[in-house]
């Protein structure tokens, strides 16, 4: 079965320190592979999506993504943290026809002053 | 337009009243999916619309039913709920390729609350 796993359920960083979130999956088969954003009380925003064109994925906000199939890892990351970063991520993937998410724990990341 | 709208944002409601959770989007998505999302958990899915039709049912209570009108408009029918079932509740649309990797886009969510 599939699965997604996040290392760190919390991450705090400074202010303009350099965001890592850890994603690893699962899968003998090249995934599709997604991170979003929660904010509080709000839905999911997507912030990038890998689909093989490319290993390194850009998405919204300045975060990005790189795919490692020897890792089997797609790790999020953002040079320089902003306050409004403060929030809930998720990394999920998909494999199938049926395009059925599925979803890590989460990582909640905290920004200081 | 990648917007996926829900009606109401908040719904309190008792035990033994019947209620309805509303989701619109004029993407021309053909999938549609109804989540759970509990505090501090990933959303759980509930059931997935396909081209109008039901396509996966995620073992939920017969409490809940869902209903899709058209290919625009998801409904959520809420019926003797449990105070358990408090959650987040989370609409997605996705364009309905087959081949994997589409991609899902959320609404805001109904946070609801059962006494």
């Amino acid at each position: 079965a599939q699965s997604v796993t996040q290392l760190g359920s919390h991450v705090s960083v400074s202010e303009g320190a350099l965001v890592l979130l850890r994603c690893n999956y699962s899968s003998s088969v090249p995934p599709y592979l997604f991170w979003y954003v929660q904010y509080p009380n709000q839905g999911l925003q997507l912030l990038l999506k890998y689909t093989s064109a490319a290993t390194l994925v850009k998405g919204i906000n300045g975060f990005e993504a790189e795919f490692k199939k020897s890792e089997t890892s797609f790790h999020l990351t953002k040079p320089s943290a902003h306050m409004s970063d403060a929030a809930e991520y998720f990394c999920a993937v998909s494999y199938n026809a049926g395009n059925m998410l599925t979803f890590g724990g989460g990582t909640r990341l905290m920004v200081k002053p | 337009d990648t917007e996926v709208t829900q009606t109401p944002k908040h719904l309190v409601m008792g035990m033994t009243n019947k209620k309805s959770l509303k989701c619109e989007q004029h993407m021309g998505h053909r999938a549609m999916y109804w989540y759970k999302q509990k505090a501090k958990k990933p959303p759980e899915l509930m059931f997935v619309y396909s081209y109008e039709k039901l396509s996966i049912n995620e073992s939920v209570p017969s409490r809940f039913s869902p209903e899709c009108p058209n290919s625009s408009l998801l409904n959520l029918h809420l019926h003797a709920l449990q105070p358990e079932d408090s959650a987040l509740y989370l609409c997605a649309s996705s364009l309905g390729t087959s081949g994997g990797g589409d991609t899902q886009y959320f609404g805001p969510g109904t946070r609801l609350t059962v006494l």
